[in-house]
């Protein structure tokens, strides 16, 4: 069935460092593609999407980009803060009311 | 600045016992839902609902009740609480359901039973 495989956690990284985390699909129609923020004690909340192939979603300095060849989302940011700590999910929206999330990548950044 | 409002934040219910997760949104959002978030896992939707007095299942409903009286308002109940039912349970709503509309979440409920 239609499913969402994220980059298993969790992800450490330095202040300013590079960061990209995987996120595969598999989707026997024309999937939306989401990728949602959850900081600490909070919900998730919409970072960016991408509708349809080759669209790139971007927010915050964090951008992805829809390749259907490689049935990617890959979710990338140049340079990454304290702040930007959280847990990241990839999200794939097939029909409606069928909206199927990865497990989730917890990313922890240090001063 | 409301958004969606999920009320208790935490609960500790014995075996066998029976409970209410509230939920309510003030977007006058048409389609709301109810998840669960085990650990190390994504979401998985337990029933959804497409406006009021219609709701139905989504991937795991078994052990679950629930009921859409108004446009704002979708309680999750549970009636014989199991281990199994221990987790964060998250509503969620969204204007329509297609492709560009993003749901939008509550803070979550952490219940454990015991």
């Amino acid at each position: 069935g239609d499913s969402v495989t994220q980059m298993e956690g969790p992800v450490t990284l330095s202040e300013e460092a590079f960061l990209t985390i995987n996120c595969t699909y598999t989707a026997t129609g024309y999937p939306s593609l989401f990728w949602y923020v959850q900081y600490p004690g909070e919900g998730l909340q919409l970072l960016l999407k991408a509708t349809k192939a080759d669209d790139k979603g971007s927010n915050k300095g964090f951008e992805a980009t829809y390749r259907k060849e490689t049935t990617s989302f890959h979710l990338e940011k140049g340079s990454v803060q304290v702040s930007d700590s959280a847990v990241y999910f990839c999200a794939l929206w097939v029909n409606n009311n069928d909206m199927r999330f990865g497990a989730g990548t917890r990313l922890t950044v240090k001063p | 600045n409301a958004g969606v409002t999920q009320t208790p934040k935490f609960r500790i219910l014995k075996i066998g016992q029976s409970m209410t997760l509230q939920c309510t949104q003030d977007m006058n959002h048409n389609y709301m839902y109810w998840y669960r978030q085990d650990p190390g896992m994504g979401l998985k939707l337990i029933y959804y609902s497409v406006g009021a007095g219609i709701t139905d299942k989504g991937e795991v409903p078994n052990g679950y009740n629930v009921s859409r009286s108004t446009t704002e308002d979708f309680p999750l109940r549970l009636e014989l609480a199991a281990p199994s039912q221990t987790s964060v349970y998250f509503c969620a709503s969204s204007l329509d359901s297609d492709r560009y509309q993003p749901q939008h979440f509550g803070d979550g409920t952490r219940l454990s039973i015991l």
